[in-house]
């Protein structure tokens, strides 16, 4: 089983229309992160969380809302999906000490017509 | 501005041959340094990490090479096989405790058989 898991794996839906993407992971880690990813960009951050009662905004979060409803859980919501917000998104988790990289799930893919 | 960037968007490699790929980094007080590697329809794999205190790290079959006087990183694959064809990621950590990262580009290897 993936350590990082994202559903749905892919969505199309509708301009105006309230989407949600979840992310699980058994990996134990306290930090939880989404991006969002478009062509011929990198990764962008969405927003972080360090732990349930933590969550800070990264640098394109105009447009998203995000729940750390437990340790192991951490769901991105677009209240109102714009055709703009097509993308690839991913959750990623990391460790409480420094020095150790970002793992990340294999993504959801978002089509907003 | 905080940036990394990617000198070659792809990079053509024959099979058995050494790769490597190169990437720019802006912020100097950047201290924490990863590869990623993607390939299609998955997310960003760790493949390799180094820390500002270093100028080389060497993995299975992978080198990294930091050079902070010219704030550039590299990547280096021995003996590239058909597998290693994917899209290759750096990130550099700018956050510090946050272990938030900024992402490159990225490269497309292409190994050729």
């Amino acid at each position: 089983d993936a350590d990082v898991t994202q559903t749905p794996r892919n969505r199309i839906t509708k301009t105006g229309k309230r989407i949600m993407l979840e992310c699980s992971q058994t990996k134990g880690h306290d930090r939880m992160y989404w991006y969002r990813q478009d062509p011929g960009l990198g990764l962008r951050l969405i927003y972080y969380s360090f732990d349930v009662k933590d969550i800070n905004k990264g640098e394109i979060s105009d447009g998203y809302s995000v729940s750390r409803q437990a340790q192991a859980k951490f769901s991105l919501s677009l209240e109102s999906a714009i055709p703009n917000q097509t993308a690839l998104y991913f959750c990623a988790t990391s460790d409480l000490y420094s020095n150790q990289p970002q793992h990340f799930g294999d993504g959801t893919r978002l089509s907003i017509l | 501005g905080e940036s990394v960037g990617l000198h070659l968007p792809t990079l053509s490699v024959q099979e058995g041959d050494n790769s490597i790929i190169n990437c720019a980094y802006s912020n100097s007080a950047s201290d924490y340094f990863i590869w990623y590697k993607q390939e299609s329809g998955k997310g960003p794999q760790f493949i390799i990490d180094i820390r500002s205190n270093m100028d080389k790290r060497q993995g299975q079959r992978v080198t990294v090479l930091l050079n902070k006087t010219v704030k550039h990183l590299s990547l280096q694959i021995a003996a590239t096989q058909p597998g290693d064809s994917a899209v290759y990621f750096c990130a550099e950590r700018v956050g510090g405790a946050t272990n938030k990262l900024i992402f490159g580009t990225g490269t497309l290897l292409a190994v050729q058989p």
